[in-house]
């Protein structure tokens, strides 16, 4: 099966310029996640999606970071404007089973590395 | 809310020793446990998980271990190849309400030697 897709994979803006990263998860998964991983750091969870509703976003920076999964399928994260700590690798992950229940293997992506000069 | 601290951050072995890496979490409701493979410049890949009604999983080379009462977990990879190097993060997943999240520790780079 397909895994996940993201792009653009390399993406370099500078601080003020706006970004936009776009995410395809595995085809019925229901769970969509944004993770941004600064170097040496594991991933941190933005925001969580469950079909097209969102679930969890309160490690989002809402002053600055929106997303959106309008048709519950494919997702983009959007920063408005980038500073410069927002330079990281942004993964996004799926997984089949819904948010409720804590056994859910996610996949990732191959991530969009960010760097904002 | 979930806490997961990982070490060491960085482990050097000789092929065919083995490697230890422990983690703990601050949630006593977090019932399942990932631990995820990542090479360099390449996605997170899940290797080995547990959940916490099992103490012990195995799964040829690697291993996780569980102790509930003291809140941490340890893979443990016994005859390690230069393959096996990589950043290792472990992870709980902790809930929030009715929405389960995972909190990754910080990762643990190791190099196996040939």
């Amino acid at each position: 099966e397909a895994g996940v897709a993201q792009s653009p994979r390399y993406k370099i803006i500078e601080k003020r310029q706006s970004v936009a990263f776009w995410c395809n998860p595995i085809s019925g998964h229901a769970t969509l996640y944004w993770y941004q991983q600064i170097l040496g750091q594991g991933p941190k969870l933005l925001i969580q999606f469950q079909n097209n509703g969102v679930v969890d976003d309160s490690q989002l920076p809402k002053d600055r970071f929106s997303a959106e999964r309008l048709k519950g399928v494919d997702s983009t994260l959007k920063i408005q404007p980038a500073k410069l700590e927002d330079s990281a690798v942004y993964l996004c992950a799926s997984s089949l089973a819904e948010a409720g229940s804590s056994y859910n293997e996610q996949f990732f992506g191959p991530g969009t590395r960010l760097t904002v000069l | 809310g979930e806490n997961v601290e990982q070490h060491p951050s960085t482990l050097s072995v000789q092929e065919g020793d083995s490697a230890v890496i422990k983690c703990t979490y601050s949630d006593s409701a977090s019932n399942y446990f990932p631990w995820y493979k990542q090479e360099l410049g390449k996605r997170p890949q899940l290797i080995i998980d547990i959940r916490s009604n099992v103490g012990e999983k195995k799964d040829q080379r690697i291993a996780v271990t569980l102790n509930k009462t003291a809140k941490h977990f340890s893979l443990h990879i016994t005859e390690t190849q230069p393959e096996d190097s990589a950043v290792y993060f472990c992870a709980a997943s902790s809930s929030g309400g009715s929405n389960y999240k995972l909190t990754f520790g910080k990762g643990t780079l190791l190099t196996v030697n040939p």
